[in-house]
């Protein structure tokens, strides 16, 4: 079956970066993209970013040009998010997500407090 | 690329009807066919309800269907259960691999 496990809780300080984890199985890894999407405290799901595993071509909303980096490893068939130049804003629970927003990963909450 | 714009909440009765609305633009929604919808209940990982306008991936119930008309995209929640209740994205293919979500609807079932 399809899953995508991500990596743990983190804390961070403000101007730090960091780095999610998503490691998928079940299905084979370079034939479909993953996004990340993430939720602050009381606000809406917020589309960052997608990449395509088999080549690493990646895209990203304007809004974390800059700051974001998503990445993948076919050896272990995982993906990851690299958020740099936090700030309290970037709190949020983030979630990866296979291509048609079909199967999700549990979400890691990310806390930026100084 | 601003949010798709979706009413803050809904409600409806157990067994009643409710549409939610999820309104971009002719470079959004109203460009392509690749309109989502995603039940969210909080603290657990958001399931998609509908792909495609108005597909349902198997195990969701013929109680959810969609919609589209124009640049908006509509959810309809018929026969409405206690567990329906959740918020409710909607997402939309924006083109170059760009993705936008609503602002999402809060669905209270009275």
């Amino acid at each position: 079956q399809v899953q995508l496990v991500q990596s743990g809780a983190e804390v961070k300080t403000p101007g730090a970066s960091v780095k999610v984890s998503c490691k998928t199985s079940g299905y084979t890894f370079t034939s479909y993209y993953i996004h990340w999407v993430r939720q602050a405290p009381g606000q809406g799901l917020e589309w960052m970013g997608i990449i395509n595993p088999s080549d690493g071509d990646t895209s990203y909303t304007q809004k974390f040009q800059g700051r974001l980096t998503v990445t993948s490893d076919t050896s272990t068939s995982t993906v990851y998010m690299d958020l740099s130049s936090l700030r309290s804003e970037d709190t949020a629970v983030y979630y990866c997500t296979l291509a048609g927003f079909d199967y999700w990963g549990q979400g890691t909450l990310v806390n930026v407090s100084s | 690329q601003s949010a798709l714009t979706q009413p803050p909440s809904a409600s409806g009765s157990p067994g009643q009807s409710v549409t939610i609305s999820c309104t971009g633009t002719s470079s959004d929604i109203g460009a392509y066919k690749f309109v989502s919808w995603c039940q969210h209940h909080p603290g657990k990982a958001p399931k998609l309800m509908i792909y495609e306008v108005n597909k349902r991936p198997s195990g969701v119930p013929d109680r959810f269907s969609g919609s589209k008309s124009g640049n908006t995209a509509s959810l309809t929640v018929s026969g409405l259960q206690a567990e329906d209740e959740a918020d409710y994205y909607c997402s939309s293919y924006i083109g170059g691999n760009n993705y936008v979500f609503g602002t999402g609807t809060k669905l209270t079932v009275l």
